[in-house]
């Protein structure tokens, strides 16, 4: 059954930091990756997807890798700002559905 | 930009009762989901559905659940007799491909049973 792990679960940041929030999966049969966005009682907000064949995506200040061999994947933030706060998510396909992680809880502090 | 939209957007119900949370997908999407995420919790699978069928559940999704998509627009989930673990929220999702695509997530309906 395919698990997936994000460390750290929370994390403080001052403002302008760079950070990378991590994402490990215990099976590597995946068709992709995608990250999230939650902000508090709010739905997902699709921030990245990278295909299984991939091994990084870009936009914006955000930059996504892949290493599927290893069951790793990590989300790179450039310049945090503290409108970035907020709960990512990463989430593997292995079939039709996606499987989440328990997500990263961010605070950028200004 | 197209949106996936929910509505309503909080149910309270009495345990037992029966709900119908509904979404409307982006129009060009051909796959539909719906997932559901307890309070402090990690967001879990429940149905995925093409071509008026399921095409995937989840061990929670038994026999008190149930989709359809009645007018080509709506997909809606209906829980037969709600329980209290039924609390939760409730996100529909689409994409426009098979296992290849983004998926794109609607704000969600927020369940609460009494």
């Amino acid at each position: 059954k395919q698990e997936v792990t994000q460390i750290p679960a929370a994390l403080s940041v001052p403002e302008g930091e760079n950070l990378v929030l991590n994402c490990s999966f215990t099976d590597s049969a995946i068709y992709n990756l995608q990250w999230f966005r939650q902000d508090p009682g709010k739905g997902l907000t699709s921030l990245l997807l990278i295909q299984s064949s991939q091994r990084e995506q870009t936009s914006g200040r955000l930059n996504a890798s892949l290493d599927k061999s290893s069951g790793r994947s990590t989300l790179y933030i450039a310049a945090s700002q503290p409108g970035d706060s907020a709960t990512y998510l990463c989430a593997v396909r292995p079939g039709y559905m996606l499987t989440f992680g328990g997500g990263t809880r961010l605070m950028v502090k200004p | 930009e197209p949106e996936v939209t929910q509505t309503p957007s909080h149910q309270v119900t009495q345990m037992g009762q029966e709900v119908i949370l509904r979404c409307v997908p982006i129009s060009n999407h051909l796959y539909f989901y719906w997932y559901r995420q307890i309070l402090g919790q990690k967001v879990e699978f429940l149905v995925s559905f093409y071509n008026n069928e399921i095409s995937e559940k989840s061990e929670i999704f038994d026999d008190q659940f149930s989709v359809e998509r009645p007018d080509g627009s709506n997909f809606t989930l209906k829980i037969r007799s709600t329980k209290l673990e039924d609390s939760a929220m409730y996100f529909c999702a689409g994409t426009s491909g098979e296992g290849y695509n983004e998926q794109f997530f609607g704000p969600g309906t927020r369940l609460t049973v009494l």
